[in-house]
């Protein structure tokens, strides 16, 4: 069983639209984070969200941890072919921290000139 | 500032022999992970490590082993590598903390043959 969801999987657009997607579990997290990986590199670190209830912006980028700190959206206004690649989420729990993080499988996006 | 980096950048290797995949972070981070990725398994974690000396399994450790002698290393090994293991090796590293921020190298992406 995963333990983070993330939805959808599979994600394509064209240049100009919102977007939102989506990462979802039962358990509760001390903190999120949100990565993007394009091909052929590492995950580069977009956000981290610690407050249930709170919302970050970056540039075009929204996320928002949800109240209960179970889950999390990232919202995109107006996509660019620049945002192209794969978003994963990576939550903390403070039960079983340890300093390690869980992984969602991620959405892989793609947007269309 | 180099980061974090991972060497080598792609390795062919054959059924049975030994592979040592390294990774260096130059911030003095305390945690060290290493993953794997996969196709339809998102990043799944290998091993990590909270400090020089102090390793854990994480997810997926048979068949390998981790060692850390000095704080900015944490080299991965395949004792005896298997078609298996074929896949993209991705070393991370974090501040101590509740955040669970992690930074990631360009990853090692090695096929087994």
């Amino acid at each position: 069983t995963q333990l983070l969801e993330q939805s959808p999987q599979f994600l394509s657009i064209q240049e100009g639209e919102n977007l939102t997607v989506y990462c979802n579990s039962s358990s509760v997290f001390s903190s999120l984070q949100w990565y993007r990986q394009e091909p052929g590199e590492g995950p580069v670190l977009l956000v981290t969200v610690v407050t249930g209830g709170e919302v970050k912006k970056l540039k075009r980028l929204t996320f928002q941890f949800g109240d209960a700190r179970k889950d999390s959206s990232l919202h995109i206004t107006a996509a660019q072919p620049g945002d192209t690649g794969l978003y994963l989420c990576a939550g903390a729990r403070r039960d079983t921290n340890a300093g390690k993080s869980t992984f969602g499988d991620g959405t892989t996006l793609t947007v269309k000139p | 500032d180099a980061g974090i980096t991972q060497s080598p950048r792609y390795k062919i290797t054959e059924t049975g022999r030994q592979v040592t995949l390294m990774c260096h972070q130059t911030w003095s981070h305390s945690y060290m992970f290493w993953y794997r990725q996969d196709l339809g398994h998102g990043l799944r974690l290998i091993y990590y490590s909270a400090a020089a000396d102090i390793t854990d399994k994480g997810e997926v450790p048979d068949g390998y082993v981790v060692s850390r002698s000095k704080t900015e290393n944490f080299p991965l090994t395949l004792e005896s590598a298997t078609r298996s293991q074929t896949s993209v090796y991705f070393c991370a590293s974090s501040l101590a903390g509740e955040s669970n921020e992690q930074f990631f190298g360009p990853g090692t992406r090695l096929t087994v043959l």
